[in-house]
């Protein structure tokens, strides 16, 4: 069965701080990696999407990694902000075999709060 | 703007009462999905649509219809909802369904059912 655990469930931080955020999946056939960003009460926004062959992506001050071989990935977030308080989900997409397509299989998130 | 935009983003309703949640987007995505997202447990496929026409259950469709008429909406159907249907929503929506395609998520209908 396809499952995606992410660590720890919840975390709080001081402003300005680094934090790193874990994710372990069992998902087959591995298709990419999505890390989401979901504010209180609104939809996910896409962070980043890393396929097999990538192992690190940034987009501003978050950075994903992705060791394939081990089907671990992290998301650290550099000098912290109020406003990086969310919830954050780690996606693992599974091709889909029969009829094609690909299939989300999404972790339960990590809430992050960042205080003064 | 591109956005996916669902109405109502709250509704309170009594058990039995059919109810039609919207979905729109203004991409011209071909792929498009609907999930709910209860505590503890992420979000979780109920139906997903690859085109026009073009429907097929999720990880949980008990108790929903769906139907793809046209491109842009994608309508979420309760037509007897029950209290275990209290839930937060989401439609989403994706060009295509390739490997590295962004989804993009509406805004949420968090759904009472009473």
């Amino acid at each position: 069965k396809n499952q995606v655990e992410q660590s720890p469930q919840s975390l709080i931080i001081l402003e300005g701080k680094n934090c790193t955020l874990q994710c372990n999946y069992t998902v087959s056939p591995f298709s990419n990696l999505r890390w989401y960003k979901q504010d209180t009460g609104r939809g996910p926004v896409s962070l980043t999407i890393m396929t097999f062959s990538e192992n690190t992506k940034s987009n501003g001050r978050y950075t994903a990694t992705l060791d394939a071989d081990t089907k671990q990935s992290s998301l650290h977030i550099t000098a912290s902000q109020l406003s990086d308080s969310a919830s954050y989900i780690c996606v693992v997409t599974a091709y889909i075999l029969t009829g094609g397509g690909n299939k989300l299989t999404f972790g339960t998130g990590t809430q992050l709060k960042v205080e003064l | 703007e591109a956005q996916v935009t669902q109405n109502p983003r709250y509704l309170i309703t009594v058990t039995g009462k059919k109810l039609t949640v919207t979905c729109s987007q203004n991409m011209n995505h071909e792929y498009m999905s609907w999930y709910r997202q209860d505590p503890g447990l992420g979000l979780r496929q109920i139906y997903y649509s690859m085109n026009v026409e073009v429907t097929d259950k999720g990880d949980v469709p008990e108790g929903y219809k769906v139907s793809r008429k046209e491109k842009r909406n994608f309508p979420l159907i309760l037509e007897s909802p029950s209290p275990n249907q209290t839930s937060l929503y989401f439609c989403a929506s994706s060009l295509s369904t390739g490997t590295s395609t962004e989804a993009f998520f509406g805004q949420g209908t968090r759904l009472t059912v009473v």
